[in-house]
């Protein structure tokens, strides 16, 4: 059964450095999604993006994130000055299926030092 | 802004009872709902959606929605130690797929 990876599963950086959260959505779904879970808090959206352009985003999602589509299959999330606050774990979704569901990737856990 | 509110938890329930999870949505114009489980440290896994008022029932787990009321909540019947887990009431517009997360209710299924 097709399904979302992410990549690193767990990524340490020290504050103030640029990180990249890496995606593969499932192969026939457009529409692409970024939530964050800051530990024992609600899963909050970030950006969707439809179509290699922004569709919505988040207040969270300030000018230090940035999303692309780079080559047709991966989807990835740039942090260009992490923060501490950044310290999440950041899921990929991809929507698809008979009620247009989104399918969760893993994961990846962002600690921030 | 969608708000999606969720009795807090713990709950706890003894192997084989039903469990009652609620969730209630602010947005009357959210239209999908969705019940994802969530392992801790792992992502959201879809249980089941639903976006008609009335019943809807997946094996052992029945979705309720009531948009008058703008409540949804799911059943787990004959509740198994491997139910134990966070529970994730999403709810979603029209328009768009965004979905809008409650903050869980924990679930332990005791043996």
């Amino acid at each position: 059964e097709p399904e979302v990876t992410q990549t690193p599963s767990h990524q340490v950086t020290q504050m103030g450095q640029e990180v990249i959260l890496r995606c593969v959505p499932i192969s026939n779904h457009l529409y692409f999604y970024w939530y964050r879970q800051i530990l024992g808090q609600k899963v909050e959206f970030l950006v969707s993006f439809y179509n290699n352009e922004i569709s919505e985003k988040s207040e969270i999602f300030d000018d230090q994130f940035s999303v692309e589509r780079p080559d047709g299959s991966n989807f990835t999330l740039k942090i260009r000055s992490t923060k501490l606050e950044d310290s999440a774990m950041y899921f990929c979704a991809s929507v698809g299926g008979v009620g247009n569901e989104q399918f969760f990737g893993p994961g990846t856990r962002l600690t921030v030092l | 802004q969608k708000e999606v509110e969720q009795n807090s938890g713990p709950l706890s329930v003894p192997e084989g009872a039903i469990a009652s999870l609620n969730c209630t949505y602010s947005d009357r114009g959210s239209q999908s709902f969705f019940w994802y489980r969530q392992y801790s440290g792992k992502s959201p896994e879809l249980i089941m959606f639903i976006y008609s008022n009335g019943d809807k029932e997946d094996g052992r787990f029945t979705a309720q929605l009531n948009k008058a009321s703008q409540y949804v909540s799911l059943l787990i019947r004959d509740s198994q130690p491997s139910d134990s887990a966070t529970y994730l009431c999403a709810a979603r517009g029209y328009n768009d797929y965004k979905l809008s997360f409650g903050a869980g209710t924990t679930v332990t299924v005791r043996a």
